[in-house]
């Protein structure tokens, strides 16, 4: 099963970009890497999901590099509102053989005015 | 509004009652999990299941069975509940995309355990 490891917290101010780094070194040839944000009091809920690259929609950009042992989450200009708690979460298919969807402890990012 | 339904949202207990929280979802998902998360951590598989009739331990199975006889329903059970199990429990569920393969998890809102 791939572990990922992220930092456990990190501060930014309004307007700024955010990249969020999470490493999976023994990342699965199958396995997608996908994170999600979770508010205070609430289920956590998918910002993007990608397998190698750069893949971007409307709320973040994530950085793949070729090897695929880690990713990066990028948050363009964030807001107050972006205040949540971010995972990384790698081995998405839990139709693989053994595959168990383990959530690591996740990056709690802090918004500051 | 389709998603994933927890009941209840709250509930207290005291140790060694049992009680089943209940998880339902209308998106014919074939797989869902439960996960608990406690103050400052972050989600930890208990059970999860890979279609109607499937189901497998994850991280932390000891204390709860889950049964699926149904693709919407998937309950968690727990027999004899202790102040350990005091928790925010999730339920999720997802479904193969038919063109990449991966997965995207919904969460429901979450069922706060208090078991004093």
């Amino acid at each position: 099963l791939a572990k990922t490891t992220q930092p456990i917290s990190m501060d930014s101010y309004e307007g700024q970009e955010v990249n969020i780094t999470c490493s999976h070194n023994n990342i699965a040839t199958n396995d997608y890497i996908t994170w999600y944000q979770q508010f205070p009091s609430q289920g956590p809920r998918f910002i993007i999901q990608g397998y190698k690259t750069k893949v971007t929609n409307e709320v973040a950009s994530l950085f793949i590099p070729a090897d695929r042992k880690s990713s990066t989450l990028s948050l363009p200009r964030v807001s107050l509102s972006d205040t949540a708690v971010y995972y990384c979460l790698v081995g998405d298919n839990p139709y693989n053989q053994g595959g168990k969807l383990i959530f690591g402890q996740g990056t709690e990012l802090s918004v500051k005015p | 509004n389709a998603g994933v339904t927890q009941t209840p949202k709250f509930q207290v207990l005291k140790t060694g009652q049992s009680m089943t929280l209940q998880c339902a979802q209308d998106m014919n998902h074939e797989y869902m999990s439960w996960y608990r998360q406690d103050p400052g951590m972050g989600l930890r598989l208990i059970h999860y299941s890979v279609g109607a009739g499937i189901t497998d331990q994850g991280e932390v199975p000891n204390g709860y069975n889950v049964s699926r006889s149904t693709t919407e329903d998937f309950p968690l059970r727990l027999l004899s509940a202790a102040p350990s199990q005091t928790s925010v429990y999730f339920c999720a569920s997802s479904t193969r995309d038919p063109h990449s393969g991966a997965n995207v998890l919904t969460f429901g809102a979450g069922s706060r355990l208090t078991v004093l």
